[in-house]
């Protein structure tokens, strides 16, 4: 397990509504990034958070926002919810700074928009 | 051009079959490759990284073309529990950070 958990497991919503999702980093791990994955697609980056503030952002509306706290978990919010923000959000962790790039993903949080 | 594209699959192969996906990339200055593992409705997992000419762990072998943008990975000895989704990533960085960006996945459906 890469030791990334995220809350809840699923959520339904429906169009209109707000929703926060919670990301714990793994321990060591000061970058938190977020990314949602629709079905039959690959994930596709939201935005990376790192010292609290967000370093690079995808092609994502402003309605979808983010936190990163001083223990380096993070929450993503999305307002005013659409049908196609049904998706599986996934967050992942990384130490800043390191050659590798790599990221570890949590298990995901399934949204689902009515 | 996509940043990262696929082959579109599905692969259905009989275990023991050798198998191989193909990735291709649109950024020239790209230096890291990723093969990620997904496994139906679970996140994704690194399976190898590659960072010069290619990587082998085992049965997989991971292999970068750098003049052709194309990262390729081969299992060979098929077994059923291979079958899953297989995402080829690409790290993007800029001067905020580093985005992966994946492709849309190859599913492979090993048989018995």
């Amino acid at each position: 397990e890469t030791g990334v958990t995220q809350s809840p497991t699923h959520l339904i919503k429906t169009r209109g509504q707000q929703v926060t999702l919670r990301c714990s980093s793994q321990s060591g791990h000061n970058t938190v990034s977020w990314y949602q994955q629709a079905l039959g697609q690959g994930p596709q980056f939201i935005f990376q958070y790192y010292r609290e503030e967000e370093n690079g952002r995808g092609n994502f509306p402003p309605r979808f926002s983010g936190l990163q706290f001083p223990n380096y978990s993070s929450e993503l919010n999305v307002n005013a919810l659409e049908l196609d923000d049904s998706a599986l959000y996934l967050c992942a962790s990384s130490l800043w700074g390191q050659s590798t790039d790599t990221q570890y993903f949590g298990p995901g949080t399934r949204l689902t928009v009515l | 051009r996509k940043e990262v594209e696929q082959d579109p699959g599905p692969f259905n192969v009989p275990e023991g079959a050798t198998v191989a996906f193909n990735c291709t990339y649109s950024n020239s200055a790209s230096q890291s490759f990723f093969w990620y593992r997904q496994d139906c409705r679970k996140e994704p997992k690194l399976l190898m990284s590659v960072y010069s000419s290619g990587n082998e762990d085992g049965r997989f072998t991971a292999q970068l073309n750098r003049a052709s943008q194309y990262i390729s990975l081969l299992i060979r000895d098929s077994k059923l529990s291979d079958s899953a989704t297989y995402l080829c990533v690409v790290p993007r960085w800029n001067q905020a950070g580093t985005a992966l960006i994946f492709g849309k996945g190859t599913t492979l459906s090993v048989s018995s």
